[in-house]
């Protein structure tokens, strides 16, 4: 069975620095995707990033980048500049290609102090 | 452009009374539905999905249940609620695989 891991339960930062949460998995699966959730203190889950494992190269949405490691089954979430509103949980979830189901990581804690 | 609309967002329920979570997607046609709780600072855990009108798949035995009457509306009901129910509750839908999936805003219900 795939499994999601976020070491990382509470990470916090200056505002404008660069933060790198972790997110490992494990799959015998060769055709999956993977995702970056955020969910702020609203609640409502928004996607941040996605990335197929068949891309080599890494997806990037504005100041969020993911560094994919395939072979390692890494896919850690890189954040630069933050900000305040950066503040939220952080869920990293996997997708089997053969199906629709997402495997969640437990989410980590991002504080961006001013 | 697809939305999702759920309702209500608030709810504070008595033991033992019913529940009825609505939620519809707008935009799309035969999506993957999904019901999903959350406990305070807590993950996702699963609840039901469902893959077309009629066709639930329960992932967690409990004192909930799911309907899909149309393509596009997902329910999510209880007879009798148990404090243990008080939670968020997230819609979802999903129509390809590599876009993940689209949340509704939730439901904080709250069991007394």
């Amino acid at each position: 069975a795939q499994t999601v891991t976020q070491s990382q339960p509470e990470m916090s930062v200056q505002e404008a620095e660069t933060v790198t949460l972790s997110c490992t998995y494990d799959t015998s699966e060769n055709n999956y995707y993977l995702f970056w959730y955020k969910q702020p203190p609203s609640r409502q889950m928004i996607l941040v990033i996605r990335q197929e494992a068949y891309k080599q190269q890494n997806a990037t949405e504005n100041r969020f980048s993911v560094n994919f490691q395939k072979a390692a089954k890494s896919f850690s979430l890189k954040i630069s500049d933050s900000q305040l509103g950066d503040t939220a949980m952080y869920f990293c979830a996997f997708m089997k290609d053969s199906n629709y189901q997402l495997i969640w990581g437990a989410g980590t804690k991002l504080i961006i102090k001013p | 452009s697809q939305t999702i609309h759920q309702w209500p967002a608030t709810l504070v329920q008595p033991v033992g009374s019913p529940l009825s979570l609505e939620c519809t997607v707008e935009g799309t046609s035969n999506p993957n539905l999904y019901w999903y709780r959350q406990a305070a600072g807590r993950g996702l855990q699963l609840l039901f999905y469902s893959v077309g009108i009629g066709q639930i798949s329960s992932e967690v035995p409990q004192n909930l249940s799911a309907s899909r009457p149309q393509d596009r509306q997902f329910i999510l009901s209880s007879k009798k609620l148990l404090l243990s129910d008080s939670g968020f509750y997230l819609c979802a839908w999903s129509v390809h695989l590599n876009y993940g999936y689209t949340f509704g805003s939730g439901t904080r219900l709250t069991v007394v």
